[in-house]
């Protein structure tokens, strides 16, 4: 069975700076990766996927992560962080099944942003 | 406003006690998805329909139940609640052709917050 992991519960930042989420899974095959960030108050909303091809995929607000296979990982990036992104950021590996996929989500990070 | 809506928005209900959960998927998008979110448990799939027919099935307790009815809303039926059962639950919905995964992405509601007191 599929499993995600994100090591940081919370993560504090000063506008501005840059920002790194950490996510590593566990999955024996080509994973469906994802990014959802859910702001308070709000359902998920996607910020990027991989399913396959470039391993460095952009997303919406200027987020990117990177698949990288040889550690089974998939950290969001943001070069330059601002007050609105503050919010709680979730990884996901989806299973494919039949053209669809179930997501598995990671617990979640909490991201403090500081003016 | 991802299109997809909830009701209703909060639900405070008492153990031992039924409620229905609704959900109206995006214009056109013929599969509905339910989660649930706890503090314990973290977000986790429910089920899964597809036109009608269940199509996946995750951690849904026997207590829980789902239909995706012919207009293709959902409804989430939980029975003989516990205090456990509080939660936010969501419902998200996609197009979801079986040959292009890249049309499958899941447009989340804003949920329905169900207290159990």
């Amino acid at each position: 069975a599929q499993s995600v992991t994100q090591p940081d519960i919370h993560i504090t930042v000063s506008e501005g700076a840059s920002l790194e989420l950490r996510c590593n899974y566990s999955y024996g095959a080509t994973p469906y990766l994802f990014w959802y960030v859910q702001s308070p108050g709000q359902g998920l909303q996607l910020l990027l996927k991989y399913f396959s091809g470039d391993t460095l995929v952009q997303g919406i607000k200027g987020f990117e992560a990177e698949f990288k296979r040889s550690q089974s990982s998939f950290n969001l990036r943001k070069p330059s962080v601002h007050w609105s992104d503050a919010a709680e950021y979730f990884c996901a590996v989806g299973a494919p099944s039949g053209g669809s996929y179930i997501p598995t989500f990671g617990r979640g990070t909490s991201l403090i942003v500081h003016p | 406003d991802s299109g997809v809506t909830q009701t209703p928005k909060h639900l405070i209900t008492a153990t031992g006690q039924r409620v229905t959960l609704r959900c109206s998927p995006r214009s056109g998008d013929l599969s509905v998805y339910w989660y649930q979110q706890s503090l314990d448990q973290g977000l986790q799939f429910l089920i899964q329909y597809y036109n009608g027919e269940e199509r996946a099935k995750g951690n849904i307790l026997e207590r829980f139940s789902a239909q995706q009815f012919p207009d293709l809303h959902s409804e989430l039926n939980l029975s003989s609640l516990e205090l456990g059962d509080s939660a936010l639950y969501f419902c998200a919905s996609s197009l979801y052709l079986r040959l292009e995964p890249n049309d499958n992405e899941q447009f989340f509601g804003p949920g329905t917050r169900l207290t159990v007191l």
